[in-house]
């Protein structure tokens, strides 16, 4: 079963909206973690925002913030006031606890691609 | 502080010939993680060390796969001998510790095996 679900192969948004990009995810461990990165054409991965399986309060970082439904095992990403510089592709990841040598492992989805209109 | 190094950043070589990545990770960082990217298998963990020692290896898709870290400093990815189907992308990444919030990825290098 896939860890990791991301159902939006691509997304588009206006300038200056906000849009969320849909992550689920699957782990029976009650310590894990979620990130969300951005690949830009050029390809290098950028690291966006993280959130704990213990941390109440949603992630916030600047534009990004992370929509944390635990008991729909969702992690979405909100990113308000869209830029043309958003465009890229956003890969949700989880690092599942548990011990052992898992443990660090992160299992990325498939990716949404973005692409902001002017 | 410079940030996570890949070489080179560009590599094609033909089926059968042995392939080299190397990295260096940030100064400090005791995790070094190796992944690889295609478009049919997105983005997956082939292994990880901790202090130079390798934790995990189960994504590793073969035995002409290879990945040492002889230091602290220094790893290196070997695929030998390659094959088109090792064409991809592979990313360094490193991270302080294990439960760090985020990883380090390096630049990638783009494998073409022709």
């Amino acid at each position: 079963a896939q860890k990791i679900t991301q159902t939006q192969p691509g997304m588009f948004v206006q300038e200056k909206e906000a849009v969320t990009l849909d992550c689920t995810y699957d782990t029976s461990d009650q310590s894990y973690g979620l990130f969300w990165y951005k690949q830009p054409s050029s390809g290098e991965m950028i690291f966006l925002i993280y959130q704990g399986s213990y941390d109440e309060q949603n992630a916030t970082e600047g534009r990004y913030s992370l929509n944390f439904q635990k008991a729909r095992k969702s992690a979405n990403l909100v990113i308000s006031a869209s830029q043309l510089g958003d465009s890229a592709m956003y890969f949700c990841a989880m690092r599942e606890g548990g011990g052992g040598t898992s443990y660090g492992k992160l299992t990325f989805g498939q990716g949404t691609i973005l692409t902001v209109h002017p | 502080d410079a940030g996570v190094i890949q070489s080179p950043r560009h590599e094609v070589t033909e089926m059968g010939q042995e392939v080299t990545l190397r990295c260096k990770p940030i100064s400090g960082h005791d995790y070094l993680f190796w992944y690889r990217q295609t478009m049919m298998r997105g983005l997956e963990l082939l292994i990880y060390f901790n202090n130079n020692v390798p934790i995990d290896d189960s994504g590793m898709p073969e035995d002409r796969f290879s990945a040492k870290m002889p230091n602290a400093s220094f790893s290196t990815l070997k695929i030998q001998p390659s094959e088109p189907r090792d064409s991809a992308v592979y990313f360094c990444a490193s991270s302080p510790r294990l439960a760090s919030p985020e990883q380090y990825f390096g630049p990638g290098t783009r494998l073409t095996v022709t």
